[in-house]
């Protein structure tokens, strides 16, 4: 089946513990995103990829990293989260990013961060 | 940045009734797109039109586009309690197209 597979779903932490969010795709989509939503604030893009070695900064980029060494995965990481931070996340592939192709989401990861 | 904002921001409609939900864009658009939330969990992808469309089905959707409004428009059809969920457009716009920017939602409520 075709997906986007984020884990975890569900994560508390502290504030300062580094975490990793895992997104991995199965569909050889070239184009990754990482949205965070908010009460209010809709989705807000975070830093996505166009290709391997490819990254870019979104609308809210500050507190977190990414890397996409391989097509397949773009981990989220959260070197020293705070409660800020605190959000549901969202990964997302397409063919190539163009806005012709559309998105795939993963199922979301819900981050409290204490 | 935000570039799409829907209207209503909450719709409460009874099971059968048609539900509209707009979207209102700020600058010119490559397409837009429309995507399905079911509380909490990801997005799903209804339908996407370009800017040289004005008129888009797909089963129980009707999708407007009108460009010089900078305006598009979702239409759901004799709606069912399956249908509740939060409805988002998204835009994709100038040279960078790669970048989707989605609004703030429109929450509906199909009550049986």
């Amino acid at each position: 089946e075709a997906q986007v597979t984020q884990n975890p779903r569900y994560l508390i932490t502290v504030t300062g513990k580094k975490l990793t969010v895992t997104c991995s795709q199965n569909m050889n989509h070239e184009y990754m995103s990482w949205y965070r939503q908010d009460p209010g604030l809709g989705l807000r893009q975070i830093y996505y990829s166009m290709n391997v070695e490819v990254t870019d900064k979104g609308d809210v980029p500050e507190g977190y990293k990414v890397s996409r060494k391989e097509k397949r995965n773009f981990p989220l990481i959260l070197e020293s989260p705070s409660p800020n931070q605190t959000s549901l996340y969202f990964c997302a592939s397409s063919q190539d990013g163009s806005g012709a192709n559309v998105l795939t989401f993963g199922a979301g990861s819900r981050l409290t961060v204490l | 940045s935000q570039q799409g904002e829907e209207d209503p921001q909450a719709l409460s409609i009874q099971e059968g009734e048609n539900a509209t939900m707009n979207c209102s864009y700020k600058t010119s658009i490559n397409n837009l797109q429309w995507y399905r939330q079911n509380s909490g969990r990801g997005l799903v992808h209804l339908i996407l039109i370009r800017s040289n469309e004005r008129e888009k089905h797909s089963g129980r959707l009707r999708v407007t586009l009108d460009t010089s409004k900078k305006s598009s428009s979702l239409l759901i059809t004799a709606s069912r309690a399956a249908d509740t969920a939060s409805y988002f457009c998204a835009t994709s716009s100038g040279a960078g197209s790669y970048q989707l920017t989605f609004g703030k939602g429109t929450k509906l409520s199909v009550i049986p």
